[in-house]
Formats: structure tokens, C-alpha cells, sequence
């Protein structure tokens, strides 16, 4: 079964400032998709950005960007120019047949 | 569009009680999945269905069933409640493997 594994439960940034949120997994499969979600305290699930495994090219969404390692099986969140509305809980995601989740990384913003 | 319906938002049930939650989406979507979170774990997935008629086990399924005979409902049942159920539920849609999921706005259940 495929496994998504977030190492860092909490993590901390200066407004302005960049962070990167880790995320593996674990796989057998060739072809599937990565997506990281966010979670505000609404416990509303806002798609951040996703990336294709069959694409070698990072995904970039604005301040957001991917750092895809296949080989690795890794699939970290860099947040660039941090703002005080990304404070949220993270949540990297697997889909093959189903869609896997991490246990999260809660992100924490100072002014 | 409504995008996808779960009630309901709260309840409160005492052990060994039965109940369905439930699912509904607008969308024609053939994926349709049920996920638990607690703290510190994440979203679990508890069962998954990839088109009406068709259902399988995720996660955590142990508790609980599912069945779709629409493609627009996915109900969630929990045979005999326990402490150990309490928790948030999201029920959640989608289309191809390389869309976004929606999600459903959650039911906090509690069990006494």
C-alpha cells in the first residue's frame, strides 16, 4: 500500500521569509500524481499545487514551487515571500487509484 | 452548484448506537472517497468507490460500510459506534487521478 510520510508535524517562518515543508512516499507504481493541500483552521481543504510523476519539470504556482525528486520518492513545498494568511496545516497527497495523505505539518507564521 | 453535501455537521452518539453519515455530490464525479481525522494523523481513508456499483476498502475500514448505487451519493454507516470513532469526517469527490479532490465541509462526531 502506498504510504505518505511528512516528517515535520510543526514548522516555523518569518513573514517575508522562505520555508520548505518535507514530504516522502512510497510507491511501486509509475504513474501517479502528488498534490500538497491546505488546511486553515475552517478545515477547509485548498488545493495548493500539484505535479504529474511522468513530468521532470517542477510545478510552480505563484510563491509556491515543488521540489520533485522520482528517485528519491520525494516531494517538498518551498513557500517563498511567507505571508500571514499561509499559516495552516499542510498536507502532501498520493493518488494512484485512491488518494493517500500525510500526517501534516501545521505552519506557523510570525509577524 | 453545490459541489459536495455532508451532513450532517455535528452529532453526538453513545456506544454501540448505529448511524449514516451522508454524502451527496453534483458534480459526475465517478470517485467518491471517506476520510477520518484526528490529530496528528492526518486524513485516513476509510473506503473509496471509483463509480456506482463499485466499492473497496482504504485505510481504516474496520466499522464501517459503504455502498453506491448512484453516482451521486456515497453514504458512510457505522455499524455499532465506539469511542475510538470519534473524529472528523470529510467525504470528498473527484474526477480523473490527476484532478483536485472537493471536499465536503466535515461532520464532528463524538461518541460517548
Amino acid at each position: 500500500a502506498q504510504t505518505v510520510t511528512q516528517s515535520q508535524p510543526e514548522m516555523s517562518v518569518q513573514e517575508a521569509e522562505t520555508v520548505t515543508l518535507s514530504c516522502t512516499y512510497d510507491t511501486s507504481e509509475s504513474d501517479y500524481y502528488l498534490f500538497w493541500y491546505k488546511q486553515p483552521p475552517s478545515r477547509q481543504m485548498i488545493l495548493v499545487i500539484r505535479q504529474e510523476a511522468y513530468k521532470q519539470q517542477n510545478a510552480t504556482e505563484n510563491r509556491f514551487s515543488v521540489n520533485f525528486q522520482k528517485a528519491a520518492k520525494s516531494f517538498s513545498l518551498k513557500i517563498s515571500d511567507s505571508q500571514l494568511g499561509d499559516a495552516a496545516m499542510y498536507f502532501c497527497a498520493y493518488r494512484s487509484n485512491d488518494m493517500r495523505f500525510g500526517a501534516g505539518t501545521r505552519l506557523t507564521v510570525k509577524p | 452548484n453545490a459541489g459536495v453535501t455532508q451532513t450532517p455537521k455535528f452529532q453526538v452518539l453513545k456506544t454501540g448506537q448505529s448511524m449514516t453519515l451522508q454524502c451527496a455530490q453534483d458534480m459526475n464525479h465517478e470517485y467518491m472517497s471517506w476520510y477520518r481525522q484526528d490529530p496528528g494523523m492526518g486524513l485516513r481513508l476509510i473506503h473509496y468507490s471509483v463509480g456506482a456499483g463499485i466499492t473497496d476498502q482504504g485505510e481504516v475500514p474496520n466499522g464501517y460500510n459503504v455502498s453506491r448505487s448512484t453516482t451521486e451519493d456515497f453514504p458512510l454507516r457505522l455499524l455499532s459506534a465506539a469511542p475510538s470513532q470519534t473524529s472528523v469526517y470529510f467525504c470528498a469527490s473527484g474526477q480523473g487521478a490527476s484532478e483536485k479532490l472537493f471536499f465536503g465541509s466535515g461532520t464532528q462526531l463524538s461518541v460517548l
